[in-house]
């Protein structure tokens, strides 16, 4: 089983939609959670951070985190145009070594917002 | 606004050439990272460092080598390119923290062929 599973999509939606993107992972130390975005040929941006389980929202987008179902969500309110880009959920924690360094990424969705 | 910016931008190879890519950040950050990018794989470490003068091997290493002589630049050099190593190239920054607890920056990467 992977570490982390994202469905690659595509995805596609008409503008004004509300997207749900979606990770699993195995890892239960896992206890900091990720969504960059990443636009074509740019490097992933940092979306949204949250620390163990509960939502985060920050303007139209909410983070998720359910650890007991080892599952995060990426909620996308009035989705626009501009929102079209790669979505990488990563996720990072201590292991049994005493610390982790190493972000676990998943393979990303890309999503199309229609006009 | 710079953040971490990444040097050159696109570069293409012989097999057996060697070329250094090189990564700056202004952020006062402890930690830098190297990752490659292909498609179907997602974000793979290369390598990391935590400090300057210290650095450390990621979940790809081989073919490669790194150097942090400054705080805020971060060295990956490949000695004897290879057409596997083909792939984009991305740096990331973060603060130090435990346990990977520090979200990391990235910068919009180095695209490089070999041919």
């Amino acid at each position: 089983q992977k570490e982390v599973e994202q469905d690659p999509g595509p995805l596609s939606v008409p503008e004004g939609a509300i997207v749900s993107l979606n990770c699993t992972y195995s890892n239960s130390a896992f206890q900091y959670f990720m969504w960059y975005r990443q636009y074509s040929r740019k490097g992933p941006e940092l979306l949204m951070y949250t620390y163990s389980s509960g939502n985060k929202e920050d303007g139209r987008f909410t983070a998720q985190v359910d650890k007991s179902s080892k599952y995060i969500s990426l909620f996308i309110r009035d989705s626009q145009p501009s929102d079209s880009a790669t979505y990488l959920c990563a996720m990072n924690g201590l292991n049994s070594g005493g610390s982790n360094y190493k972000l676990t990424f998943g393979k990303g969705t890309l999503l199309t917002v229609n006009p | 606004n710079a953040g971490v910016t990444q040097t050159p931008k696109f570069r293409v190879l012989k097999t057996g050439q060697s070329m250094t890519l090189l990564c700056a950040q202004d952020m006062n950050h402890e930690y830098m990272y190297w990752y490659r990018q292909d498609p179907g794989m997602g974000l793979r470490l290369i390598h990391y460092s935590v400090g300057e003068g210290t650095t450390a091997k990621g979940e790809v290493p081989d073919g490669y080598n790194v150097s942090r002589l400054k705080k805020q630049n971060f060295l990956l050099g490949l000695e004897s390119a290879a057409p596997s190593q083909t792939s984009v190239y991305f740096c990331a920054s973060s603060r130090a923290g435990t346990g990977g607890s520090q979200p990391q920056h990235f910068g919009d990467g180095t695209r490089l062929s070999i041919l």
